[in-house]
């Protein structure tokens, strides 16, 4: 199984801080990448696919990058709204897996 | 409204079994393949299982070939996980997900909760 680690595994921001979030996988991926945002009690939402497309309707202040092994999602300027838990989903080969997570809280 | 809607959670012992539904609806069903993956309490997301837009290919994560088993009807939109031999670390959140072939999951369900206990 192609194992992703996500970094860090938690973090604490204040609004308006830039927020890099970091996955790796164990063997090339390409671009089968995507960035799930998840808040308390909620199902996950997509916010970026393919390393680096922005889904639709998700702020612009949302990025992802990288390919192959390496992948960044970055958040420009934290909002109130941002604080939450996000995951990397390769699905480049099954079975499909999840990076650990990164809790996004407020300093 | 694009909306998936999961059901069929509750509490069951040790050994049992349960069916999970997941009624698809604001899209044209037969051109997305279907996902579940669950969500141990406090824990990450972990993928299960996939069937094809067709319902002839599946696949399964180790943790459940064998016991769990993905199946639709695209006459009635709706994607289900039936689960057998179910055991205290099945105790999860199941969440239902739709993907175009070759991408990653766009629309997520609600999540339905399933516990496996005495």
């Amino acid at each position: 199984d192609i194992q992703m680690t996500q970094s860090p595994s938690s973090l604490s921001a204040s609004v308006g801080d830039r927020v890099t979030i970091t996955c790796r996988a164990s063997q090339d991926i390409r671009i089968d990448l995507g960035w799930y945002q998840q808040k308390p009690g909620k199902a996950p939402e997509r916010l970026i696919y393919a390393a680096s497309s922005l889904q639709s309707g998700v702020p612009s202040r949302f990025s992802g990058s990288g390919s192959g092994t390496e992948f960044t999602l970055t958040i420009s300027s934290l909002q109130p709204e941002d604080f939450a838990t996000y995951y990397c989903l390769q699905h480049d080969v099954y079975p499909f897996t999840f990076g650990g997570g990164t809790k996004v809280e407020i300093k | 409204e694009v909306q998936l809607v999961g059901s069929g959670g509750g509490l069951v012992q040790p050994g049992g079994s349960l069916r999970l539904s997941c009624a698809a609806s604001g899209f044209t069903f037969t051109s997305y393949w279907m996902h579940w993956v669950r969500q141990a309490p406090g824990k990450g997301l972990v993928w299960l299982s996939r069937i094809s837009n067709n319902g002839r290919n599946t696949i399964y994560a180790d943790s459940v070939r064998g016991r769990f088993t993905i199946s639709r009807d695209n006459a009635k939109n709706t994607v289900y996980l039936q689960m057998n031999n179910l055991r205290a670390d099945d105790t999860a959140i199941y969440y239902c997900a739709r993907a175009i072939s070759g991408s990653s999951m766009d629309v997520w369900g609600q999540g339905t909760t399933v516990t496996v206990s005495s």
